[in-house]
């Protein structure tokens, strides 16, 4: 069975700073990890996806994530914020080959201008 | 290409009366998921096909909801009767490898 526990229900940065939201995880096989973000009233949007390639993903707008096993961590960065960050982010993680996927309680981020 | 394509976005009606959610998965994803947002829950999964047939129904509340996936590009979620209780927004989601689903943007379900 797997779990994903986000670590900050809320984050709030200064536009222009850098944006750090925590996940980790627990699976019992090699899992697939995601980043989906919503905005106000909008569906969920995949950012980036973890599949046993390379530890270090980019995703879109500038976002990537890190897969580090040993922590069983994949926490989302970004190097600079922008007032259009602001929304929900959820982690999510399946073990490879299930269809079933686990979802994060959410991290709301503001950017403050 | 178009996305999966919800409808309606938004419903109200009231308790008692039936409601059909639509959905038009993205063109040759073989999975399709329904899933229920709410603040108090989440995210829950609701039922799961695959190549148009249901695979998990574990997460339907009860036999008030029913789904059907007449064929590879449309399937409904239905509530039969409404309640209260059932109001939250109502996601439709497709995959064709399962790395990563596509949402769709959702419908808002009141019932009154």
């Amino acid at each position: 069975a797997q779990s994903v526990t986000q670590l900050d229900s809320h984050v709030s940065v200064s536009e222009g700073t850098p944006v750090l939201l925590r996940c980790n995880y627990s699976s019992s096989y090699s899992p697939s990890l995601f980043w989906y973000v919503q905005h106000p009233n909008k569906g969920l949007q995949l950012l980036l996806k973890y599949t046993s390639a390379a530890t270090l993903v980019k995703g879109i707008n500038g976002f990537e994530a890190e897969f580090k096993k040993s922590e069983t961590s994949f926490h989302l960065t970004k190097p600079s914020a922008h007032m259009s960050d602001a929304a929900e982010y959820f982690c999510v993680v399946s073990d490879q080959g299930d269809y079933k996927l686990s979802f994060g309680a959410g991290t709301t981020v503001t950017v403050r201008a | 290409d178009a996305g999966v394509i919800q409808s309606p976005r938004h419903e109200v009606t009231e308790m008692g009366q039936e409601v059909t959610l639509r959905c038009k998965p993205i063109s040759g994803h073989n999975s399709l998921f329904w899933y229920r947002q709410t603040m108090m829950r989440g995210l829950e999964l609701l039922i799961y096909f695959n190549n148009n047939v249901p695979i998990d129904d574990s997460g339907m509340p009860e036999d008030r909801f029913s789904a059907k996936m007449p064929n590879a590009s449309f399937s409904t979620l239905k509530i039969q009767p409404s309640e209260p209780r059932d109001s939250a927004v109502y996601f439709c989601a497709s995959s064709s490898t399962g790395l990563g689903y596509t949402f769709g943007s959702g419908t808002r379900l009141t019932v009154v």
